[in-house]
């Protein structure tokens, strides 16, 4: 089946802990994106790669890092999470076609106390 | 800059029809897709325009001007299932793949 996988799902933290959300995908697709969600603010793009070895910065990349070294995961990195950073986490990935929609992860919804 | 406005909640009956609209303003346009969300889920794909007109996809049809900045999403024949968030999202330029997302409008379908 066709999916993108986050984990973990959920997780609650304290601030300064570095963490690392993973992705993963199994459509051999070229383009990979994070994004976070907050009430009132939509979906804002963190960070995106279009392929490996390839990651540019979305709109809200302030405290995160990102890799691509295969292919199929891209690994979000919160290096010294702050309270700010509480958010619902999607990681996406779509085909280089520029008709093709992205595909998204269930989500991980993280907490920073 | 960019900007994509969506009216924030809609209300409508089971088997209606409800229009919700987008507007844009971006740098360049490359695009314009319309997701689904339902509460706590992912976002999932409905509809992508970049040519003026109608795409029509069942219950669902999506509508583009691109000279107007201006988008809809149609959805017929209502159904309780249909309550949800949609979300218009605008390809400009810089980066192939970046995508725009407006803030979304909450759909409550009632009986």
């Amino acid at each position: 089946e066709a999916q993108v996988t986050q984990n973990p799902r959920y997780l609650i933290t304290v601030t300064g802990k570095k963490l690392t959300v993973t992705c993963s995908q199994n459509m051999n697709h070229e383009y990979m994106s994070w994004y976070r969600q907050d009430p009132g603010l939509g979906l804002r793009q963190i960070y995106y790669s279009m392929n490996v070895e390839v990651t540019d910065k979305g709109d809200v990349p302030e405290g995160y890092k990102v890799s691509r070294k295969e292919k199929r995961n891209f690994p979000l990195i919160l290096e010294s999470p702050s309270p700010n950073q509480t958010s619902l986490y999607f990681c996406a990935s779509s085909s280089d076609h520029s008709n093709q929609p992205q595909h998204f992860g269930d989500g991980t919804r993280l907490s920073i106390l | 800059g960019q900007n994509i406005d969506q009216p924030t909640e809609m209300t409508a009956t089971e088997g209606a029809i409800v229009q919700i609209n987008c507007t844009y303003q971006t740098s360049g346009f490359n695009g314009l897709f319309w997701y689904q969300q339902h509460a706590g889920e992912a976002p999932t794909f409905l509809s992508y325009n970049v040519l003026d007109g109608l795409e029509e996809k069942g219950r669902f049809s999506s509508f583009l001007s691109r000279s107007k900045g201006y988008s809809y999403l149609l959805l017929k024949e209502l159904q309780m299932k249909d309550s949800a968030s949609y979300l218009c999202a605008v390809r400009g330029w810089g980066g192939f793949q970046k995508l725009v997302f407006g803030t979304g409008t909450r759909l409550l379908v009632s009986p």
